[in-house]
């Protein structure tokens, strides 16, 4: 499809597992972001991608998780040592750069819901 | 079950009536604004925005409202539709920054 792919789209783990989060973002869409969403909560800011590199890792809790793009296009969410606050779901968007559109119009997939047990 | 959205303010709304969702931020360098809709069960959809140069902006059944005196965004919706039923948040974009946070939202219940 044309939209914002997120695998997979819920994954049950167990404390201290590592987990994986794939976001595919539209075709050509230089930004990427990452958001974690608690429930009855507005999307909270984890890292954002401008092209391969990370532009902007404020938002990352703590050294547990880390993200990537390698190739400018694909972002793998990385959490290591899941802890079972970490249960939320994860978004990911992605964008023409806003810098360059001057529009905030970001693309958002369906998420990933993680729990962890 | 799950209970999304079980601590969010909400507005009910009578079918067809026109609906104000409020919002209030706090950072003064913030010069962009975004109305986003979340359905249950998806990502947040871009719905309107406005830059600070603007007091406000219309679009299709929405008009988005800004008073940066008072850090206080509003969006109404005319004739609100059952489709309409949704949590809705805004968000800011920050001088210099590329990043966009969400703010609180808020859940639009529609009155049949």
């Amino acid at each position: 499809g044309a939209g914002v792919s997120q695998t997979p789209s819920n994954k049950v783990t167990e404390k201290g597992k590592y987990v994986e989060l794939r976001c595919d973002p539209i075709s050509g869409h230089t930004a990427l972001y990452w958001y974690r969403q608690s429930l009855g909560q507005g999307p909270e800011f984890l890292i954002y991608f401008q092209g391969t590199g990370a532009a902007d890792d404020s938002g990352l809790p703590n050294d547990r998780f880390f993200a990537v793009r390698p190739e400018g296009s694909v972002s793998t969410l990385k959490i290591q040592r899941t802890e079972r606050g970490d249960s939320a779901m994860y978004l990911c968007a992605s964008s023409l750069s806003l810098g360059v559109t001057g529009t905030g119009e970001l693309f958002f997939g369906e998420g990933s819901r993680l729990t962890v047990l | 079950g799950e209970s999304v959205g079980l601590h969010l303010p909400t507005l009910s709304v009578q079918e067809g009536d026109n609906s104000i969702i409020n919002c209030a931020y706090s950072n003064s360098a913030s010069d962009y604004f975004i109305w986003y809709k979340q359905e249950s069960g998806k990502g947040p959809q871009f719905i309107i925005d406005i830059r600070s140069n603007m007091d406000k902006r219309q679009g299709q059944r929405v008009t988005v409202l800004l008073n940066k005196t008072v850090k206080h965004l509003s969006l109404q919706i005319a004739a609100t539709q059952p489709g309409d039923s949704a949590v809705y948040f805004c968000a800011e974009n920050r001088q210099g920054d590329d990043k966009i946070i969400f703010g609180k939202g808020t859940r639009l219940h529609i009155l049949p």
